[in-house]
């Protein structure tokens, strides 16, 4: 199974500021048939399902607002928050869904400071 | 009109079995594969099983091969998960959700309990 591992676990960050989430996988997850990199990116707040927020990588979820960007190449991928909102207060995972079994990562927890 | 509604989960013994369904509407449910996910207590979150959207083919997690089984009826917009030999550590929030680039769709979950 490919293992995805995410850092750091969590991290605080002030309002309107930048939070950086990094995912690397154990191989590559290039999606042979349409040459991208086929990694996720959801954000789970409690008690709701997890949402997703970006796939193949980079590309935004539809109504997922542009302050959430997604970048990354071959075994190292990052989710970026431009400007932490209260409301982006979540725990955030990557997934690949290259090779069943569809692995995640252990997820980044992300807090106000 | 909520896509995904999952039902069929509750507590169970150990040894015990269970069957999940997934109700699909407000889309062509057969043009999509479909995966069950689950979420332990303060865990992570853990692919368990595919299904194409034809139901010719099934993939599973090493976790559950052997104990569960998907299966989908497309008249009927649902999908199935059948779970036997449940474990203590089968104990989750079980989600299925609508494959598109990774995971686009996700129901509420449904909470399956092992315990004697």
């Amino acid at each position: 199974d490919i293992v995805m591992t995410q850092s750091p676990d969590s991290l605080a960050v002030s309002l309107g500021e930048r939070a950086t989430i990094n995912c690397r996988s154990s191989q590559s997850i290039l999606y042979s048939s349409s040459n991208r990199n086929a990694l996720a990116w959801y954000q789970q707040k409690p008690g709701q399902p997890p949402k997703r927020l970006i796939y193949w990588a980079s590309t935004r979820a539809s109504g997922v607002p542009d302050r959430f960007s997604g970048s990354g190449s071959g075994t190292e991928f990052t989710l970026t928050i431009s400007s932490l909102q209260a409301e982006d207060v979540a725990v955030y995972y990557c997934q690949q869904y290259n090779n069943f079994p569809w692995t995640f990562g252990q997820g980044t927890k992300v807090e106000i400071k | 009109e909520v896509p995904l509604v999952e039902s069929g989960g509750g507590l169970v013994q150990p040894g015990g079995s269970l069957r999940l369904s997934c109700g699909a509407s407000g889309f062509t449910f057969n043009y999509y594969n479909m995966i069950w996910v689950r979420q332990a207590p303060g865990r992570g979150l853990e692919c368990l099983s595919y299904i194409s959207g034809s139901g010719g083919d099934t993939y599973y997690a090493d976790s559950v091969k052997g104990r569960f089984t998907v299966t989908r009826d497309n008249a009927k917009n649902s999908l199935y998960l059948q779970m036997n030999s449940l474990r203590a550590e089968d104990t989750a929030v079980y989600y299925c959700a609508r494959s598109t680039a990774g995971l686009e769709v996700w129901g509420q979950g449904t909470t399956v309990t092992v315990s004697s």
